[in-house]
């Protein structure tokens, strides 16, 4: 069925440094890719996304990036501060209603 | 304007008890999902409703969950019984379009503590 992997699970980093987490998705239909953003003890909040006409998307310190030949998308945070540490979950849908998560990746951004 | 509220934040129940919980979505969402989150795993759809209608429940496991969303308002999930696995976080997003075409706005989760 549809799987959407994501590493890693954990990372850690220093503040100012960039981080960055993967995912791959199974289904080839597969064409909107948000990511998520929960931090501690708060609601998943959407803080990028990206149609699969597109490669390449940026909005300040984030962006993310989408090859569809090897079904990778990936989320580059750069400069990163001592707020951006949270759960990170990426997604994959096929433009239907059901969209498929990953399982999250906990970033520590250590000041 | 209000975002999702679910209720309840947190519940401790026995084996074998029932348990509900509610969502109220976004005023003016039609579209309204259940997903579960077990610790370190993924946020596991559940089911969608469009309006009152089931959109898609392939997600829920079990006859022993019913999601009910009558008048196309809020909306409730009931475990019954209640078995040690249905443990975790169970969330409710609501959106205007469809969740592959747009933002999902979820709730604070209400978590599952299954004795």
């Amino acid at each position: 069925g549809e799987n959407v992997e994501q590493h890693p699970s954990t990372l850690s980093v220093q503040e100012g440094d960039s981080a960055v987490i993967k995912c791959t998705y199974s289904d080839s239909a597969s064409n909107y890719f948000p990511w998520y953003k929960q931090e501690l003890g708060k609601r998943p909040q959407l803080i990028i996304d990206i149609r699969s006409n597109v490669g390449e998307k940026k909005d300040q310190r984030i962006a993310v990036t989408l090859n569809k030949t090897a079904k990778h998308f990936s989320l580059h945070i750069t400069e990163t501060q001592p707020e951006d540490s949270a759960v990170y979950f990426c997604a994959a849908s096929t433009g239907g209603f059901k969209t498929i998560f990953g399982a999250g990746t906990r970033l520590f951004v250590k000041a | 304007e209000a975002g999702v509220t679910q209720f309840p934040s947190h519940s401790v129940i026995e084996k074998g008890q029932t348990v509900t919980l509610r969502c109220d979505p976004i005023s003016g969402h039609d579209n309204l999902y259940w997903y579960r989150r077990v610790m370190g795993k993924e946020i596991k759809f559940l089911l969608h409703f469009v309006k009152e209608s089931k959109q898609d429940e392939s997600g829920m496991p079990n006859n022993r969950f019913l999601a009910e969303r009558t008048g196309g308002t809020y909306s409730t999930l009931k475990v019954q019984p209640a078995e040690l696995e249905d443990s975790g976080v169970y969330f409710c997003a609501s959106g205007l379009q469809g969740a592959g075409t747009g933002e999902l706005f979820f709730g604070e989760g209400s978590r599952l503590t299954v004795l």
